[in-house]
């Protein structure tokens, strides 16, 4: 089993949709965890971390489920500009993070 | 005032060959990474550096030496290169190794071997 799962997609979506994704992780121990988005060609960049509570950042919300050890993001209103592949982060260790293959997102006029 | 650089972009050679790719930056952090993407886009940590000395090593074959001269820079060698290293090569930079800071990632080294 992967250390970090997540569904591929593609994700087609209409603009003005909205769209979630999950990620699922293999280890208990995990401590920190992020999305990351990474347009093509391009280099991963932060677009938010993930906290126990939940948070939000404008459209995106993202959630934590330790017992059930998946995290999630939520786009809401999806604009074309957020075309791009969504990379889940998970670190157990100090120096190591573990990114997921990825979710590319795909949003349509 | 770019925070994170690589050089070269892009690495054409042959195989057999060694080359290396230069990484600086310039956001005064103390830990620095090499990430190797392959052409199905997985990301995966090849080597982690804290203050000049190694602290990950992901079972990465010994043809690929990376060296720290100082915190600021993250070199990597790769001796005789094979097919199958041809990749989009990230450093990245965070501040201290707590799992909880943010990675900042270079442009990347677009490497084809022939």
């Amino acid at each position: 089993r992967k250390e970090v799962e997540q569904d591929p997609g593609p994700f087609n979506v209409p603009e003005g949709a909205t769209v979630a994704f999950n990620c699922t992780y293999s280890n208990s121990a995990s401590q920190s965890f992020f999305w990351y988005r990474q347009d093509c060609r391009k280099e991963p960049k932060l677009l938010m971390s993930v906290y126990s509570s939940g948070n939000e950042d404008g459209r995106f919300t993202a959630q934590l489920n330790r017992a059930s050890q998946y995290i999630s993001l939520l786009i809401r209103d999806s604009k074309l500009s957020d075309s791009a592949t969504y990379l889940c982060v998970v670190n157990v260790n100090a120096g190591k993070s573990t990114f997921g293959d990825g979710t590319t997102l795909t949003v349509k006029p | 005032d770019t925070a994170v650089s690589q050089t070269p972009k892009y690495l054409v050679t042959q195989m057999g060959n060694d080359k290396s790719i230069k990484c600086e930056q310039n956001l005064g952090h103390d830990t620095m990474y090499w990430y190797k993407q392959d052409s199905k886009k997985f990301l995966k940590i090849m080597f982690s550096y804290n203050n000049k000395e190694l602290i990950i090593n992901e079972t990465v074959p010994n043809r690929f030496s990376p060296k720290s001269p100082d915190k600021a820079h993250l070199n990597l060698h790769i001796n005789s290169l094979e097919l199958g290293d041809s990749a989009v090569y990230f450093c990245a930079s965070s501040q201290g190794t707590g799992g909880y800071n943010e990675q900042f990632f270079g442009p990347g080294t677009r490497l084809t071997v022939l």
